[in-house]
């Protein structure tokens, strides 16, 4: 089992839909959660990131946490074309370190 | 401008050489990463530094080496022991202390044959 699993995809969403991305982790410990966005080429930009249960949001992002169930997701609002990308998730582990997701790519038509 | 550079952006070297990637912030960042992103894959951690002078192996440090003199600098070898070193590689860099949030470079595409 992966420490940190998403659905590599591709997720495909029209223009203006919500786009839902998934990860799930297995270290019971972790306490922080990133999200970044890597467009094709790029290197990983820092989206979001979630520290508590519950919501968090931040414009058309929203990040949400579960830990009782180990799972914690993004949210886009009103996707965008220009959203199209790959989205990392990462995971702080009681050791410091940061583990990441394979990723999954989001493709929004227009 | 505060950020993060990595020079090259792209790196061609026969197999059997050692070459160096050179990563710099202006952050004050006091902690450093090394990753490398293979294709269809996530990011796997090399080394990490948390203080200069004082760096520790990550998942995959065979075949790769770090020093870290200064604050600001962390550069990675990738020596001829590494075994499959062609790849993206990404340096990061974060407050304190290991597992905040990291900022990436712009990477350095490294192509061996």
């Amino acid at each position: 089992q992966k420490e940190v699993e998403q659905n590599s995809g591709p997720l495909s969403v029209p223009e203006g839909a919500i786009a839902s991305l998934n990860c799930t982790y297995s270290d019971r410990g972790s306490q922080s959660f990133f999200w970044y966005r890597q467009y094709s080429g790029k290197s990983p930009e820092l989206i979001m990131f979630i520290y508590s249960n519950g919501d968090k949001e931040d414009g058309r992002f929203t990040a949400q946490l579960n830990k009782a169930s180990q799972y914690v997701s993004l949210l886009i609002r009103d996707s965008q074309p220009s959203d199209s990308a790959t989205y990392l998730c990462a995971v702080k582990k009681v050791t410091g370190k940061l583990i990441f997701g394979q990723g999954t790519t989001l493709q929004v038509k227009p | 401008d505060g950020g993060i550079t990595q020079s090259p952006k792209y790196l061609f070297r026969k197999e059997g050489q050692n070459v160096t990637l050179s990563c710099e912030q202006n952050l004050n960042h006091d902690a450093m990463y090394w990753y490398r992103q293979d294709p269809g894959q996530g990011l796997r951690l090399i080394y990490y530094s948390q203080i200069v002078n004082d760096f520790q192996k990550g998942d995959i440090a065979e075949g790769y080496s770090v020093s870290r003199e200064k604050k600001e600098s962390f550069p990675l070898t990738v020596t001829s022991a590494q075994k499959n070193p062609t790849a993206f590689y990404l340096c990061a860099s974060s407050i304190n202390r290991v597992g905040y949030e990291q900022y990436f470079g712009p990477g350095t595409r490294l192509t061996v044959t």
